[in-house]
């Protein structure tokens, strides 16, 4: 159980244009979706947490204009990266946690963005 | 905020041989403790965690110790194997939020 799905697992794309990125939870309903980013041989650095329902939180830093959270219902979230630039190239990974075990987080596959 | 620290950054051991990764984190009110295992280009994978109210934790192979007096915990891998060569981050939750803090993370390689 506990399954996080991403889509899609790469994406190249030409600088100034969008891309989404998909996050589902397959067996469960996640109360919590958050967007992490991790930079090759870096930690995980936490982008956003959503609620179902509810608008994004962002961490400081992350422009919420530039990368957009929707998360429409308790299985899927998605981030959009809004005119994407090469800086913007990283493994973006998300993670779901659910209601009885709020403390744990799933995570998914993680997409690879290259802006080119 | 919460701030985790992760020592040591890179470890090299012997297959067979145990291998211990610390932890420190600032906010007492701390209360989840998380370690994560991920592979070069692969999802974390959870393999153990402790609650706040537990000094330690025990699955097979793997160890976790909490001590909240000093605010550390460790991860204890014993018996060693190849497959166990990964990245390895421990995590802290603080009692009012749901957000993780992740450490920098140890490369450990298990060397046949």
């Amino acid at each position: 159980g506990a399954v996080v799905s991403q889509h899609p697992s790469r994406v190249i794309c030409k600088s100034g244009t969008s891309v989404k990125i998909e996050c589902r939870s397959l067996d469960f309903q996640a109360t919590t979706m958050f967007w992490y980013r991790q930079f090759p041989k870096q930690s995980l650095m936490l982008m956003a947490t959503s609620n179902e329902g509810s608008k994004a939180t962002y961490e400081q830093g992350v422009e919420k204009d530039k990368f957009l959270i929707n998360h429409a219902s308790l299985t899927l979230s998605t981030l959009t990266v809004t005119s994407a630039h090469p800086e913007d190239s990283s493994f973006y990974i998300c993670s779901a946690s659910f209601l009885n075990l709020q403390e744990t987080q799933y995570f998914g596959p993680g997409t690879r963005l290259l802006v080119l | 905020g919460e701030n985790v620290e992760q020592h040591p950054s890179t470890l090299s051991v012997q297959e067979g041989d145990s291998a211990v990764i610390k932890c420190t984190y600032s906010d007492s009110a701390s209360n989840y403790f998380p370690w994560y295992k991920q592979e070069l280009g692969k999802r974390p994978q959870l393999i153990i965690d402790i609650r706040s109210n537990v000094g330690e934790k025990k699955d097979q192979r793997i160890a976790v110790t909490l001590n909240k007096t000093a605010k550390h915990f460790s991860l204890h891998i014993t018996e060693t194997q190849p497959e166990d060569s990964a990245v390895y981050f421990c995590a802290a939750k603080g009692m009012d939020t749901d957000k993780l803090i992740f450490g920098t993370g140890t490369r450990l390689q298990v060397f046949p």
